[in-house]
């Protein structure tokens, strides 16, 4: 079965600076898709960005990017210049056969 | 607008009763799908299904039901039998019959709350 591991289960970053999210998986697929979600406190999963394995360049969505390591199975996202609404859960999610999520980082932004 | 609607937001169960948790979605997606969320537990799959009158078993099914009648509508009934239900529930679906690499979208939820 595939795991998907978020180590930091609380994360906090100061308005405006830049914040790195970590995702580890396990796998033995060769094709499979990975997903960022955030939720908000109003809980609603929202799509922050997406992966594709057999593509090497990073996805980007504006002030977020990932960095995908394949050989390393890890999928980190990147918040830039974070925003007081960029607080949130965030989940990682990995999709071979079948969704996984992670467990979640909660992300604190500071003013 | 587009998108997916749960039911209600907040609801109350008593010991021994089953309650149904509504999801209509009019995204036009083949695919829909019952999540289960607890604190510190991420997400877990109870049910989904591919296409109507069609629904598969996901790691957590135990205590649940589900049925789909109509494309845009696939219910959660929460059995007596879940010994554990207090929970917040999320309904999602995507686009195709299932396959990798299609984005699940949700709902905004419902917390089920046993007293």
């Amino acid at each position: 079965a595939q795991t998907v591991t978020q180590s930091q289960p609380e994360m906090s970053v100061q308005e405006a600076e830049t914040v790195t999210l970590s995702c580890t998986y396990d796998t033995s697929e060769s094709d499979y898709y990975l997903f960022w979600y955030k939720q908000p406190p109003s809980r609603q999963m929202i799509l922050v960005i997406r992966q594709e394995a057999y593509k090497q360049q990073n996805a980007t969505e504006n002030r977020f990017s990932v960095n995908f390591q394949k050989a390393a199975k890890s999928f980190s996202l990147k918040i830039s210049d974070s925003q007081l609404g960029d607080a949130a859960m965030y989940f990682c999610a990995f999709d071979g056969n079948q969704f996984y999520f992670g467990t979640g980082t909660s992300l604190t932004v500071i003013p | 607008d587009g998108g997916i609607t749960q039911s209600p937001k907040y609801l109350f169960r008593k010991e021994g009763q089953n309650v149904t948790l509504s999801c209509e979605q009019n995204l036009n997606h083949d695919a829909m799908y019952w999540y289960r969320q607890d604190p510190g537990q991420g997400l877990r799959l109870i049910y989904y299904s591919q296409i109507v009158n069609d629904f598969q078993k996901g790691d957590i099914a135990e205590g649940y039901s589900v049925s789909r009648e109509k494309k845009e509508s696939f219910p959660l009934t929460v059995t007596s039998a879940q010994k554990n239900p207090t929970a917040f529930y999320l309904c999602a679906s995507s686009i195709g019959v299932r396959e990798i690499g299609n984005t699940i979208y949700f709902g905004e939820g419902s917390w089920l709350t046993v007293v």
